[in-house]
């Protein structure tokens, strides 16, 4: 099974700065046929069920805004987040979706307002 | 606009079983994988199973294979969790989430969720 590791465990930053989580895969989850790394991040703020941000590691899900970028391959993935707004403050989960399952996510970080 | 209602969470006693029921709009159902995942109190996500649109696939976390069973009604737009042998580490709330394709298993929309506690 491909594990998902994500550091830090939770960050604190200041309004407008920039914040980034970082993910790492046991595997690659790069797929040479289609080019593609199976890499998602999601957004999930208390009380609320996760939201999509990012898919194929770097695809911005419609509506996002442009702060929220995604950015890696292989095994190594980060997102970032510029100009950091109030709304932010979130637990971003990585998740991977390569064949086979289990499709795991990762442990969570909390982003919050230094 | 994309809608998923889960129902069916419940209390239920350690060994007993329950039912999901995930009721979508908004979308051709019958067009796209579906995905249920978990999250125990305070906890993170668990992808729990997954099934294939036509419903050929079925897939399973190793929490639950041989307990759980994923299903759906593609006339009905409707997803089904059927949980068996329940412990009391399934306590969770269990979203329903459509999968971002046939074969993209990443979660484009999500449910508000369902609780299901188990406990004596």
């Amino acid at each position: 099974d491909i594990v998902m590791t994500q550091s830090p465990d939770s960050l604190a930053v200041s309004l407008g700065e920039r914040a980034t989580i970082n993910c790492k895969s046991s595997q690659s989850l790069f797929y040479s046929a289609n080019n593609k790394n199976y890499l998602a991040w999601y957004q999930q703020k208390p009380g609320q069920p996760p939201k999509l941000l990012i898919y194929w590691a770097s695809t911005r899900e419609s509506g996002v805004p442009d702060r929220f970028i995604g950015s890696g391959s292989g095994t190594d993935f980060a997102l970032t987040i510029n100009n950091l707004q109030a709304e932010d403050v979130a637990v971003y989960y990585c998740q991977h979706y390569y064949s086979p399952p289990p499709w795991t996510f990762g442990e969570g970080t909390e982003v919050e307002i230094k | 606009e994309v809608q998923l209602v889960e129902s069916g969470g419940g209390l239920v006693k350690p060994g007993g079983s329950l039912r999901l029921s995930c009721a979508v709009s908004g979308f051709t159902f019958s067009s796209y994988s579906m995905n249920w995942v978990r999250q125990a109190p305070g906890k993170g996500l668990e992808w729990v199973a997954s099934i294939f649109s036509s419903s050929t696939y079925t897939y399973y976390a190793e929490s639950v294979k041989g307990r759980f069973t994923i299903s759906r009604d593609n006339a009905k737009d409707s997803l089904y969790l059927q949980m068996n042998s329940l412990r009391a580490e399934d306590t969770a709330v269990y979203y329903c989430a459509r999968a971002g394709g046939n074969w993209e298993y990443f979660s484009d929309h999500w449910g508000q969720g369902t609780l299901v506690t188990v406990s004596s």
